[in-house]
């Protein structure tokens, strides 16, 4: 089992374009997360999609858009990037219950320039 | 607002020392209690966890904490070795509502452990 995969690893982007983080798992889990990591400012979750079919917002959705394509797939849009935007970003899955483990990605170095 | 907060912000350990990092949270609806390991460029995973039922978990080295009254719990590693040295992630959810399983993660710890 591959577990969560993530794509790409690394991405350069200008102010204003436009790009779609993937992500994937293969664990038949229920829940998907997108996560940013920024120095001193830990996890901070950005969109969460508790089912298939459903997608709620977490603490810092401004700028972001998310796709639940289908129970192995939740994406991750930056319609108009900024550098504010600049950071790592995490997808999670897990099976969805309030103590079931989350599982991360290897993550996407992202930098706006 | 911060759900759970974690300090302290970089921890700096001899070989062979204690390392402690403390958590509080004000909700006293979370009742799991997760501690997260990253090593650098790879993604967090789970290390131990714990309810508030119980007042210590021990899992080898790593021992956490908890006091239900005060809403504190804490991660303790005994023995702490270089391979430790890692950024750690105290986290708290609920049970039920429309967060199931939705992680509250406080700002991390970056262990350094001197050989």
């Amino acid at each position: 089992n591959a577990g969560v995969t993530q794509t790409p690893k690394f991405q350069v982007l200008k102010t204003g374009q436009s790009m779609t983080l993937q992500c994937a798992q293969d664990m038949n889990h229920n829940s998907m997360y997108w996560y940013r990591q920024d120095p001193g400012m830990g996890l901070r979750l950005i969109y969460y999609s508790a089912s298939e079919g459903t997608t709620d917002k977490g603490e810092v959705p401004n700028g972001y858009n998310v796709s639940r394509l289908n129970k192995r797939e939740f994406s991750l849009r930056l319609e108009s990037a900024a550098p504010s935007q600049t950071s790592v970003y995490f997808c999670a899955s897990s099976e969805g219950g309030a103590s079931d483990t989350q599982y991360f990605g290897p993550g996407t170095r992202l930098t706006v320039l | 607002q911060q759900q759970v907060k974690q300090s302290p912000q970089s921890l700096i350990v001899q070989k062979g020392g204690i390392s402690i990092i403390n958590c509080a949270y004000e909700n006293t609806a979370f009742d799991y209690f997760p501690w997260y390991q990253q090593f650098p460029g790879k993604g967090p995973a789970l290390l131990i966890a714990i309810r508030p039922d119980v007042s210590e978990k021990k899992e080898g080295r790593f021992t956490i904490s908890f006091n239900k009254s005060a809403k504190q719990f804490s991660l303790h590693i005994m023995d702490s070795q270089p391979g430790d040295s890692a950024t750690y992630f105290c986290a708290a959810s609920m049970d039920g509502g429309s967060t199931l399983g939705r992680l509250y993660f406080g700002r991390g710890t970056q262990l350094t452990v001197w050989p």
